[in-house]
């Protein structure tokens, strides 16, 4: 079995100032580690993903996460935050082989403020 | 390429009342899936296939039937709408299965059941 815990439901920061959201997983295996970002009424789009190639990943518009088997986290930052990346942030977390299917999250609300 | 759309967007039904979301892809994708959202949930997935033919349940199923007469469509149904699912609904699509596959999100569909 495989779950996921967002640790934040909502994290609020000011433009310019780091982005932390932070979560911790569960698999009998090792896992593939996935964020997801969506826009207010938009759907679901991939920031990136976690493939045991590399523990420090980078994604699109500067976001990277850093996957720590020890801790069982992959916390998503950003060192400067934008307007823009107001939105729900999900983390996701897929089984290894076979018929299985993604685990999201509850999602973490990020609020920028000017 | 379009790659997944949903239709409709937006629909409002009255209890009892039938409906069919209809989801297609144009990537080739053999994995087609379809989710339910609602507020501080997440994701949680309804349906799958894992080929043209095939279905099986996910995580919350009742009330929901699905079918995949082509590869590139998957269909969703409601028999007889109850308010409990007034939800956002969401197709999504994958090459494969399991490990580092992203799955690609459509727009969502917004349900209302009264």
């Amino acid at each position: 079995a495989q779950s996921v815990t967002q640790l934040d439901s909502h994290v609020s920061v000011s433009e310019g100032t780091p982005v932390l959201l932070r979560c911790n997983y569960s698999s009998s295996y090792s896992p593939s580690l996935f964020w997801y970002v969506q826009h207010p009424n938009k759907g679901l789009q991939l920031l990136l993903k976690y493939t045991s190639a590399a523990t420090l990943v980078k994604g699109i518009n500067g976001f990277e996460a850093e996957f720590k088997k020890s801790e069982t986290s992959f916390h998503l930052t950003k060192p400067s935050a934008h307007m823009s990346d107001a939105a729900e942030y999900f983390c996701v977390v897929s089984g290894v082989t076979g018929y299985s299917t993604l685990t999201f999250g509850k999602g973490t609300m990020l609020l920028v403020s000017p | 390429n379009a790659g997944v759309t949903q239709t409709p967007k937006f629909r409002v039904l009255k209890t009892g009342q039938s409906m069919t979301l209809l989801c297609a892809q144009d990537m080739n994708h053999e994995y087609m899936y379809w989710y339910r959202q609602d507020p501080g949930m997440g994701l949680r997935l309804i349906h799958y296939s894992v080929g043209e033919g095939t279905t099986a349940k996910g995580e919350v199923p009742d009330g929901y039937n699905v079918s995949r007469l082509k590869k590139q469509n998957f269909l969703l149904g409601l028999e007889s709408a109850a308010p409990s699912q007034t939800s956002v609904y969401f197709c999504a699509s994958s090459l494969t299965s399991g490990g580092p596959n992203e799955q690609f999100f459509g727009p969502g569909t917004r349900l209302t059941v009264l």
